[in-house]
């Protein structure tokens, strides 16, 4: 009921290019999904997020797209850079009640010049 | 979101030795708390909830009386990792609740 599953778990990408990181979960409770860029020897940082009652969120390069009643959802990275290689986290919490992040597995992400 | 500031960001110490790790919200009033430990490669895993003013909530595997988790005022939590030991060599990262969930810059622990 708490998992959250994300694939793939490394992807690679070419300058240019699209990236996109899938997650699934079980928890219908749950009410907020961010997405979290981090770095080597960083904290995870807050790239977007997204709550239930859209189904699209768009901000800058970075997409994510919902489907409540498929219980998905996912990044989309467009134009990805070099500087866009890190690791990146899908979570899901039940931010009302003030609950803990569900954390997915990640994603290692290459972007080749 | 919060702006959160943990520290150190590295710390080296001796088999045996306690280490203390500190995470402020300065602009937050954070009731809440979390504290993670990153494995190299791996996902963050939940260690801890920490609600000033009282005890804090382990997660199952967790000892509490090696991680000492004290959240005595609404802009400070600390960790204390007690009688450290090399397999407690790990990247440690705190979180507060608020805004959405913000992170610590982590704080690489490594025991001799």
């Amino acid at each position: 009921q708490q998992q959250v599953k994300q694939s793939p778990q490394s992807l690679i990408v070419q300058k240019g290019g699209i990236s996109i990181i899938n997650c699934a979960y079980e928890n219908t409770a749950f009410d907020y999904f961010p997405w979290y860029q981090q770095f080597p020897g960083k904290g995870p940082a807050l790239l977007i997020a997204i709550r239930p009652d859209v189904s699209e969120k768009k901000e800058g390069r970075f997409t994510i797209s919902f489907n409540k009643s498929a219980k998905q959802f996912s990044l989309h990275i467009m134009d990805s850079q070099p500087g866009d290689s890190a690791t990146y986290f899908c979570a899901a919490s039940e931010e009302t009640s003030g609950s803990r992040l569900t954390f997915g597995e990640g994603t290692q992400l290459t972007v080749n010049p | 979101g919060a702006v959160v500031s943990q520290h150190p960001s590295w710390v080296i110490c001796k088999s045996g030795t306690s280490v203390k790790i500190e995470c402020r919200s300065l602009d937050f009033q954070a009731t809440t708390m979390f504290w993670y430990r990153q494995f190299p490669k791996q996902s963050l895993m939940l260690m801890a909830t920490s609600n000033e003013g009282s005890k804090a909530t382990y997660e199952q595997g967790v000892e509490k009386d090696k991680f000492l988790i004290n959240h005595a005022s609404l802009t400070l939590s600390t960790l204390t990792v007690t009688s450290a030991h090399p397999e407690d060599s790990s990247f440690y990262i705190c979180s507060v609740a608020g805004y959405g969930y913000t992170f610590g810059s982590g704080t690489r622990l490594t025991v001799v």
